[in-house]
């Protein structure tokens, strides 16, 4: 079985902090994927990243990065310098090679508020 | 490129109709599409997988009956909200499997449905 957490269910940040949400996962699969989408308040998803567990290197993409722990199974995402339109829904999820479908496995979400 | 829609992005409708969300993939074929249901400030539920010309697997405590699955083509599925009552009042979201695709997953804009 699959399981993502997502221990903080909401942030609140002041505009131009950092802020890192934490995502630690579970799993059984040898090879697996993980991602992170954001939702805004429209709604839809709106996918971040997807990391494969052979690679551990972390990734920068502009104010944002993550962090791929494989020894505490944990995949961390932290925005720099927040902004207001960063407020939303953060969701990690999980999805693996031996489940049916490759389905995706979410966590419970962090909601982030970023003030002004 | 990639890109899922979803009609339509809101419905209300009195309790004991049934509703039909359509999920087409524009631009991409998908042997394999999934639908979510979101409630309120909770995480993505996945309710079923359902696999071009064959019958959908529905997760755990979804009822097939209530909730119609039909991927006809390799561009559209179908959900049909059959009977819907107010606690069926949900955020519908699909996604879509590219042919040949391995974890990756695109998602629709959601569909939300409210049943008076």
């Amino acid at each position: 079985a699959q399981k993502v957490t997502q221990a903080q269910t909401e942030i609140s940040v002041v505009e131009k902090e950092d802020v890192t949400l934490d995502c630690v996962y579970e799993t059984r699969d040898t090879t697996y994927y993980l991602f992170w989408y954001k939702q805004p308040p429209s709604g839809e998803l709106v996918f971040l990243i997807r990391r494969n567990s052979f690679d551990e290197q972390n990734e920068i993409s502009g104010r944002y990065s993550w962090n791929f722990q494989k020894s505490t199974s944990s995949f961390n995402f932290t925005i720099t310098a927040s902004q207001v339109v960063d407020s939303a829904v953060y969701f990690c999820a999980l999805s693996g090679n031996n489940n049916a479908g490759n389905m995706l496995t979410f966590g419970g979400g962090t909601r982030l508020m970023v003030k002004p | 490129g990639a890109v899922v829609s979803q009609h339509p992005s809101w419905v209300i409708c009195k309790s004991g109709t049934s509703v039909k969300i359509e999920c087409r993939s524009l631009d991409f074929q998908a042997t394999t599409m999934f639908w979510y249901r979101q409630f309120p400030k909770q995480s993505l539920m996945l309710m079923a997988t359902s696999n071009e010309g064959s019958k959908a697997t529905y997760e755990q405590g979804v009822e097939k009956d209530k909730f119609l699955i039909n991927h006809a083509s390799l561009t559209l599925s179908t959900l049909t909200v059959t009977s819907a009552h107010p606690e069926d009042s949900s955020f519908y979201i699909c996604s879509a499997r590219p042919v040949l695709s391995y974890n990756e997953q695109f998602f629709g804009p959601g569909t939300r449905l409210t049943v008076l």
